[in-house]
């Protein structure tokens, strides 16, 4: 079964940039035909996705973050990886990436497998 | 931005109880909603996907069912280890949205 990992600083000062990267094992990020997810979660609030990159490399992003969004792909890792820049306290979430799931026709159809989640913190 | 409405936002019942939770959208959606269960600490769950599809090892006692714009979770007899926060989420058009959540608590 694929299992996700998040890993990156926890903690970043205002203005500068959070990177975090999604570990994919127990398989590999370029089998299958898989798009792959960060998503936030403030604590004790709800679920905002983030963006996406498709296994060969495109990529969606939620407008309301995609200035400062860039999410790459590294295969020969097996992982991708979350940038965000000029943060302030209102970017302090616990950051989840997550696989989509597909059906038939290659519509995403859910976020089947979800890393724990890593906490980032902004603050000075 | 395609805006998932939760109700109600809490809800308490208790072990045994059939209870519904339902998510409407704001504009349609075809079938491309997913429902979570998320416990404290923990990552969402994937229980329901294209409206209602169960995932696998998900128990049969949740069903989703609806299109369009209307969307309902069911759990048909609550166990102990179904409270928790349910969120639904739209695969329909970016941004993917997710509702505000339901958190189920025990009576």
């Amino acid at each position: 079964q694929v299992q996700l990992q998040e890993s990156g600083p926890g903690l970043v000062k205002p203005s500068q940039t959070l990177s975090l990267t999604c570990t994919v094992s127990s398989g590999s990020i370029s089998s299958g035909d898989y798009y792959w997810s960060w998503i936030r979660q403030p604590a004790g609030k709800g679920l905002e996705w983030i963006g996406r990159i498709y296994t060969g490399g495109s990529t969606n992003y939620n407008p309301s973050l995609k200035s400062r969004v860039t999410i790459s792909i590294d295969r020969s890792k097996s992982q991708f990886s979350l940038k965000l820049t000029s943060v302030t306290a209102a970017d302090t979430a616990l950051y989840y990436c997550a696989r989509e799931d597909n059906d038939q026709v290659g519509a995403s159809v859910a976020f089947d497998i979800w890393g724990q989640g890593t906490m980032v913190t902004v603050s000075a | 931005d395609i805006q998932l409405t939760q109700s109600p936002s809490f809800l308490s019942a208790s072990v045994g109880d059939r209870v519904t939770i339902t998510c409407r959208a704001s504009q349609g959606i075809s079938s491309y909603l997913a429902w979570y269960q998320q416990k404290p600490g923990k990552a969402p769950k994937l229980l329901i996907y294209a409206a209602s599809t169960l995932q696998g090892a998900v128990p049969s006692r949740f069903s989703g069912s609806g299109s369009g714009t209307e969307f309902t979770l069911t759990i048909s007899s609550l166990q102990p280890e179904d409270f928790a926060t349910y969120y639904c989420q739209q695969f329909n058009s970016y941004p993917y949205t997710f509702g505000q959540g339901t958190k189920l608590e025990i009576k």
